[in-house]
C-alpha cells in the first residue's frame, strides 16, 4: 500500500495568514493526488484534484502543487471558515489511501 | 443538484452484520462509481472500496476483502455496503462518495452525510 504522510499534523494560525500543508507519498503517484477539507461532524469536501486543479465552487485562495511524491496545499489568506482538518488522498493505486490529516486551528 | 443520502445510525452487537444504503439523486447514477470510506471516532479516513455502478464491478481494500459486499440497485439509484462479522473496532462513521474519473484520476466529488455504526455488546 502507498503511505501518505502529511505535515504538520496540526498547526495554529491567525486569520489572514498564508498556510501551507505538505503531503508526501511513499512512492511516485504522478499527479493522482486530491485534497479534502473536513469540518467537525461533517463529511469531507473536495478542494483540489489531480494535484493542482481547483474543484468547481471552491474559492481560489486554495491552491495545490506537486507531482511524483511531494505535494502541497496552500491557503493564501486564512479565514474563519477555513479552520478545519485537511486530508490528502492518493488514487494512483488500490487501495486508495489518505494522509493522517492536518488540523488547522485558531492561534 | 447532486445529493447522496445515507440511511440512519445503527447499533449492532459483535458478530452481527450491517447494511448501509446511499441513495443518489441529481445525476445519472450509472455514469459514476460509488466509493465507501469510513472514519473511526477521532481518527482519519479509510477507503473501503468502490463499485462501478453500470456493471457492478467492485474493488475492495484488502482489510475488508473477506467481510464487505458492495452492491447497487440501479432502479432506485441506491448503493449498499454490507459489513459482516462486526467487531468493536468497526465502530465508525461510514460515508459513501461519488467517484468521478477526471484526467484518468479518481476523485470523490460528492459525499453522503455519513452513517454512524456503533458495535457494542
Amino acid at each position: 500500500d502507498i503511505q501518505m504522510t502529511q505535515s504538520p499534523s496540526s498547526l495554529s494560525a491567525s486569520v489572514g495568514d498564508r498556510v501551507t500543508i505538505t503531503c508526501r507519498a511513499s512512492q511516485s503517484i504522478r499527479i493522482n493526488l486530491n485534497w479534502y477539507q473536513q469540518k467537525q461532524g461533517k463529511a469531507p469536501k473536495l478542494l483540489i484534484y489531480a494535484a493542482s486543479s481547483l474543484q468547481s465552487g471552491v474559492p481560489s485562495k486554495f491552491s495545490g502543487s506537486g507531482s511524483g511524491t511531494d505535494f502541497t496545499l496552500t491557503i493564501s489568506s486564512l479565514q474563519p471558515e477555513d479552520f478545519a482538518t485537511y486530508y490528502c488522498q492518493q488514487t494512483y493505486s488500490i487501495p486508495e489511501t489518505f494522509g493522517q490529516g492536518t488540523k488547522v486551528d485558531i492561534k | 443538484q447532486v445529493q447522496l443520502v445515507q440511511s440512519g445510525a445503527e447499533v449492532k452487537k459483535p458478530g452481527a452484520s450491517v447494511k448501509v444504503s446511499c441513495k443518489a439523486s441529481g445525476y445519472r447514477f450509472t455514469s459514476y462509481g460509488i466509493n465507501w470510506v469510513r472514519q473511526a471516532p477521532g481518527q482519519g479516513l479509510e477507503w473501503m472500496g468502490r463499485i462501478i455502478t453500470h456493471n457492478g464491478y467492485t474493488n475492495y481494500a484488502q482489510n475488508f476483502q473477506d467481510r464487505v459486499t458492495m452492491t447497487t440497485d440501479t432502479s432506485t439509484s441506491t448503493a449498499y455496503m454490507e459489513l459482516r462479522s462486526l467487531r468493536s473496532d468497526d465502530t465508525a462513521v461510514y460515508y459513501c462518495a461519488r467517484d468521478r474519473n477526471t484526467l484518468m484520476i479518481n476523485v470523490h466529488d460528492y459525499w453522503g452525510q455519513g452513517t454512524l455504526v456503533t458495535v457494542s455488546s
